[in-house]
């Protein structure tokens, strides 16, 4: 069955300390990997769409990388406004997405 | 329009009345999906449309859901006799052709609560 676990659950940084965020998939035919930024009380933001294991997205702090079996966002020097749900998706070729719970991530000032 | 319109944004429903969600997507968008996300859960696919057809609905939790786009472009998501279990927010997303894997851009969703 095609599942997304991402981890960890919750995440507070201190303002400028780098980190990751996980996402692992299991997908029959994987068409591509999403991630999206949801704020509270709106529906997700898209940030990335990833096609194949290698290769990258970067956009301002954000840098999103993929292998056969995870892909990782990367957050470097992050700021308060960066704090937000980070979701991950996986489409397969059936057009179907699942979607993992999502990393709640907090940036202090 | 702009982006992906959805209404009512905030509907409070008494156990079994029926209700219908409605999702305006981006002009010129093939594909439209609904979805539903439950507090602190990621979203759960329930149905999908290419132009009027609705080509998955694997997704939709029983047969009291039920999804429409009679045009190709607004669609209704109506749940009939309402369970508080069906309390969630609907979220609508649409994309220029979900073939093509083009990203699908959400709406701000339609929060349910059923009493």
């Amino acid at each position: 069955e095609d599942q997304v676990t991402q981890s960890p659950e919750a995440l507070r940084l201190q303002e400028g300390e780098s980190s990751s965020l996980n996402c692992s998939y299991t997908v029959s035919g994987l068409r591509g990997l999403f991630w999206y930024r949801q704020d509270p009380g709106k529906g997700p933001e898209f940030l990335f769409t990833l096609y194949s294991a290698g290769e990258e997205k970067e956009k301002e702090r954000l840098k999103a990388t993929l292998t056969k079996k995870e892909s990782f966002l990367h957050i470097t020097a992050p700021k308060p406004e960066d704090s937000a749900t980070y979701l991950c998706a996986v489409q397969n070729t059936g057009n179907q997405f699942y979607f993992g719970t999502g990393t709640s991530l907090t940036v202090i000032p | 329009g702009a982006g992906v319109s959805q209404s009512p944004r905030y509907k409070v429903a008494k156990r079994g009345q029926d209700v219908a969600l409605r999702c305006d997507p981006i002009s010129g968008h093939v594909s439209l999906f609904w979805y539903q996300q439950a507090l602190g859960q990621g979203p759960e696919f329930l149905t999908y449309f290419q132009n009027e057809a609705q080509l998955d609905k694997s997704g939709l939790p029983s047969d009291r859901f039920f999804a429409e786009r009679p045009e190709g472009s607004v669609s209704t998501l109506k749940i009939q006799r309402t369970q508080q279990e069906d309390s969630a927010v609907y979220l609508c997303a649409s994309s220029l052709d979900v073939t093509l894997n083009i990203e699908a851009f959400f709406g701000q969703g339609t929060r349910l609560t059923v009493v």
